[in-house]
This record gives C-alpha cells, structure tokens and sequence, in this order.
C-alpha cells in the first residue's frame, strides 16, 4: 500500500532562518506531489505541484521554492523566512492524470519567531 | 477562476442526528470532488471521491452528492457520534491535476 511521510512534524524557526521540509511517498510511481499551506483559521493555499522529476509549477509567488530531485520525494525550502510563513503545511500526492483522489500526509506545523 | 465555499463554518449538534454539510463551487468544469476530514493538528483523511461523471458516494454512515451543473455537493453524515467531531473539506479536481479547497466546515457533535 502507498504511505506518504512528512517530517519533522514541528518546528521552531528564527526569522531569516534557512527551512527545508521534506515529503516522501512509498508504493507508487511517478506519483504527481503537491505542497500546501494552511494558515490559522483558512483554508488550504496550493503552493507547488509536480508532475515529475524535476518539474515544478508555483501557484503563488512567495518567499518559498520546492524541488523534487527523486522521483518520490519533495522538499520545501527557504533561505531565508519571514514571520508570513508561519503555518501548517502539508504534503500530498496523487497518481497522474485526471480525476485521481489526493492523499495527504500528517503535516508539519512551523513556527517563526 | 475556481471558488469553493462551504456552509455552515461551523455546526454542533447532539449525538444521533443525521445532518447535511455543504459544498459550492463556482465552475462546473471539475473533474471531481473530494471530501476530507481534518481533525485538529493532523493531515487530511480522504473520506469519499465523486467522479464528475457520477451523481453520489457511499462509505459507510457516509454519503456524498454531487450536482455539477448547479456547483453543489452535500456530505450526509448519518446518526451522528462524538468522533465525527472534526473539520470536513471539500476541494474540486480542476485541469492540470490541481484541487482547489473550500474552507471547512468544523462540525461539533456533543454526547
């Protein structure tokens, strides 16, 4: 069966810190990877999705980029955060084409002080 | 560009009460729907999937509807527990194999 792993699950941030967070995805192949974000009290902002290795479509400009170097795993990173970026991200995948379910792991919450 | 709402926010009812959930979007092109709960701190558990091309869902005491051309889709939750308690999300599957989601409705169910 796929499982999807996110870690760490919590972390504490100076700003103007370095971050990486990191997705990986076991059982599937070539699965399509999303990173969101989720701010106190609204609901969830679509960051980054690929669709293979390599590939990477932003959907907001912001202080954050992801890179997927391996097929299965996707990291989110900074160099340097902002107190904005505080919040609960997740990660998620799907298998390719459309009309496939999202699977979602247990998140990470980030805090900046 | 796609909009998904939900109503209510928020709901709390007694144990045992079957109640509705609600889900609009503004642009019928999806290529599905799908309903997740979030319990607080965690990630999102997928509950149910509604291709576009299908009128409703079944998962236990769980059944979802969907109504394409008007942008709706309802979560039935059947004779309610205290574990239900939870944020419900919906998002639609839009091209380029993206979702866009509402914002939850935080449902309460009191013992």
């Amino acid at each position: 069966s796929q499982t999807i792993h996110q870690w760490p699950a919590t972390l504490v941030q100076p700003v103007g810190s370095p971050l990486s967070l990191e997705c990986t995805v076991e059982g599937t192949s070539n699965p399509n990877l999303y990173w969101y974000r989720q701010a106190a009290g609204r609901g969830l902002q679509l960051l980054f999705y690929s669709v293979g290795i390599g590939q990477i479509s932003s959907e907001v400009p912001q202080n954050l980029s992801a890179s997927r170097p391996q097929d299965r795993q996707f990291i989110l990173s900074s160099k340097k955060l902002l107190l904005s970026d505080s919040g609960f991200y997740l990660c998620a995948w799907s298998t390719g084409g459309a009309g496939q379910p999202q699977h979602f792991g247990d998140g990470t919450r980030l805090s900046i002080l | 560009k796609q909009e998904v709402t939900q109503i209510p926010a928020a709901l709390s009812v007694p144990e045992g009460e079957n109640l509705v959930l609600n889900c609009s979007f503004t642009d019928s092109a999806i290529y599905n729907l799908q309903w997740f709960r979030q319990d607080p701190g965690k990630g999102l558990t997928s509950l149910l999937l509604i291709q576009s091309s299908q009128r409703e869902q079944t998962s236990g005491r769980l059944n979802a509807s969907l109504d394409k051309s008007s942008g709706r889709s309802t979560l039935y939750i059947a004779a309610s527990q205290p574990g239900d308690s939870a944020t419900y999300l919906c998002a639609v599957g839009i091209y380029g194999q993206n979702f866009v989601f509402g914002p939850g409705t935080r449902l309460s169910v009191l013992p």
